[in-house]
C-alpha cells in the first residue's frame, strides 16, 4: 500500500527566510499522483498543487516551488521569502492510479513563520 | 460560497449518544469523500461515494458508522453509540469525476468531542 512520510514534524523560521518541507513517498504503482495541501488554523485543507508521476517537471508558483524526484521518491515543497501568513500545517498526499479515490496523507509539517 | 460546506462545525456529545454530520459538496462534483483527522495526524480515508453509490469503505469505518448520499448530492455521516475515541475532526471532500486525477476539495470539517 502507498505511504507518505513527512519527517519534519515542526519547522520554525523567521519571516523572509526560505524553507523546504520534505515529502518522501512509497508506492508500487507506476502511475500515481502527488499533492500538497495547506491547513491554516481555521482548519480547512487548501489544495496547493498536484503532480502526476509521468511529469517530473518542477513547478514554480509565485513564492512556492515544488521539486519532484522519482529517483529518490521525493516531492519537496519550498517557500521562498516566507511570510507570517504561511504559518500552517502542510500535508503531502499520494493516490495511486488504480485506486485514485484512496488518498494517503502524511502526518503533516507544522510551519511557524515568526515576524 | 460555492465550496464544500459542512454542518455543524463543532459537536460536543456524551459517550453513548448518536451524532449525525452533513456535507454539501461542490454542486457539479459527483464524488464525495469522508475523512477523519486526529490531532497531529493527516486525514485518514473513511469512505467514498460516486453519485449515490457508496463504493468504498475503510476498515476504520466500524459498524457504528454509517454514511449515506441518498440523492447523489449532500451526504450524512452518522456515528452511533459514540466513544471517546471517536473524538476527531471529520472532513468531507468532493471532486469531479471527469478526470482520473482531479484534486479533492475539502470542507471546513466538523470537530467532534465525545465526553
Amino acid at each position: 500500500a502507498q505511504k507518505v512520510t513527512q519527517a519534519q514534524t515542526e519547522i520554525s523560521v523567521v519571516e523572509k527566510e526560505d524553507v523546504t518541507l520534505d515529502c518522501v513517498y512509497e508506492t508500487r504503482d507506476t502511475t500515481y499522483y502527488l499533492f500538497w495541501y495547506k491547513q491554516p488554523p481555521s482548519g480547512e485543507l487548501v489544495f496547493l498543487i498536484r503532480r502526476n508521476s509521468f511529469d517530473e517537471q518542477n513547478e514554480i508558483s509565485g513564492r512556492y516551488s515544488w521539486n519532484f524526484q522519482k529517483s529518490t521518491s521525493s516531492f519537496n515543497f519550498t517557500i521562498t521569502a516566507s511570510q507570517v501568513v504561511d504559518s500552517a500545517v502542510y500535508f503531502c498526499a499520494l493516490s495511486e492510479a488504480w485506486n485514485n479515490n484512496d488518498m494517503r496523507f502524511g502526518a503533516g509539517t507544522r510551519l511557524t513563520v515568526k515576524p | 460560497d460555492t465550496g464544500v460546506s459542512q454542518d455543524p462545525r463543532h459537536k460536543i456529545t456524551k459517550r453513548g449518544q448518536n451524532v449525525t454530520f452533513r456535507c454539501d459538496p461542490i454542486s457539479e462534483h459527483n464524488r464525495l469523500y469522508w475523512y477523519r483527522q486526529t490531532l497531529g495526524q493527516g486525514p485518514e480515508f473513511l469512505t467514498y461515494f460516486q453519485n449515490e453509490a457508496q463504493l468504498e469503505k475503510s476498515r476504520l469505518l466500524s459498524d457504528r458508522f454509517s454514511a449515506e448520499r441518498p440523492k447523489g448530492s449532500f451526504s450524512t455521516l452518522e456515528i452511533q453509540r459514540t466513544e471517546q475515541g471517536d473524538s476527531a475532526m471529520y472532513l468531507c471532500a468532493s471532486r469531479s469525476g471527469v478526470s482520473s486525477y482531479n484534486e479533492q476539495f475539502f470542507g471546513p470539517g466538523t470537530r467532534l468531542t465525545v465526553l
